[in-house]
């Protein structure tokens, strides 16, 4: 499978833990996009990054949110001292170019107790 | 700041019908607009749109653009139980960055 793979599907986790999530883009994709959803509501950007440099992160993104695309390939995003508002499916995307479509994988369901 | 609206938010028909999904948009610097399907996980591309009037065809699916009146329809025809899902429309603009409606669940019934 050659799509946009993340890592892991699901995480279940204690308030106040920390989390890393791992996001592999399609290969040969310069633009990786992070992006959170809730029930009920669309994708909310989070941040992107064109090869490594992180070009854009959303005011969303709190302190406690990190990520980062070292080589320009795969990308980690990391959340800091866990709060129940975190639960969500985080959703990876990645794309060639600025003008081309964004490509999704299928997403961290993170639930924070 | 960029607003995407999708209407109706549900819909329920049966088999066979055809149905129109709307999406409406105001953006700074408007790049493009995409539609998406997600049914129980990550939205998978259907569309990408940057000129008005040309439309776009895949199968049962079409969409058109209109950048003077700031919306976009998808078409489904004959539907099937498979087209249950949810439907995502989203624009691109100065930003570079997706900015999505809320969705629209479609329900076929057989």
């Amino acid at each position: 499978d050659t799509g946009v793979s993340q890592d892991p599907r699901h995480k279940i986790t204690k308030r106040g833990q920390n989390v890393t999530f791992r996001c592999d883009p399609i290969s040969e994709h310069n633009r990786l996009y992070w992006y959170r959803q809730t029930l009920g509501q669309g994708p909310e950007f989070l941040t992107y990054f064109q090869n490594e440099a992180q070009l854009e992160k959303s005011r969303l993104l709190s302190d406690r949110f990190s990520a980062e695309r070292p080589k320009g390939s795969f990308s980690t995003l990391e959340i800091q001292r866990t709060e129940q508002g975190d639960s969500a499916m985080y959703l990876c995307a990645s794309s060639i170019n600025r003008d081309s479509e964004q490509y999704f994988g299928p997403g961290t369901r993170l639930t924070v107790t | 700041e960029d607003k995407v609206v999708q209407s109706p938010l549900s819909l329920v028909v049966h088999e066979g019908d055809t149905v129109t999904l709307n999406c409406s948009y105001e953006v700074t610097n408007f790049r493009s607009l995409l539609w998406y399907k997600q049914e129980k996980k990550a939205p998978t591309f259907l569309f990408m749109l940057t000129s008005s009037g040309i439309e776009k065809k895949s199968g049962r699916l079409s969409s058109i653009l209109d950048k003077k009146e700031l919306f976009s329809i998808l078409n489904i025809t004959a539907t099937q139980t498979g087209d249950s899902a949810i439907y995502l429309c989203a624009t691109e603009g100065g930003s570079e960055k997706l900015v999505f409606g809320k969705g629209m669940k479609l329900t076929v019934n057989p």
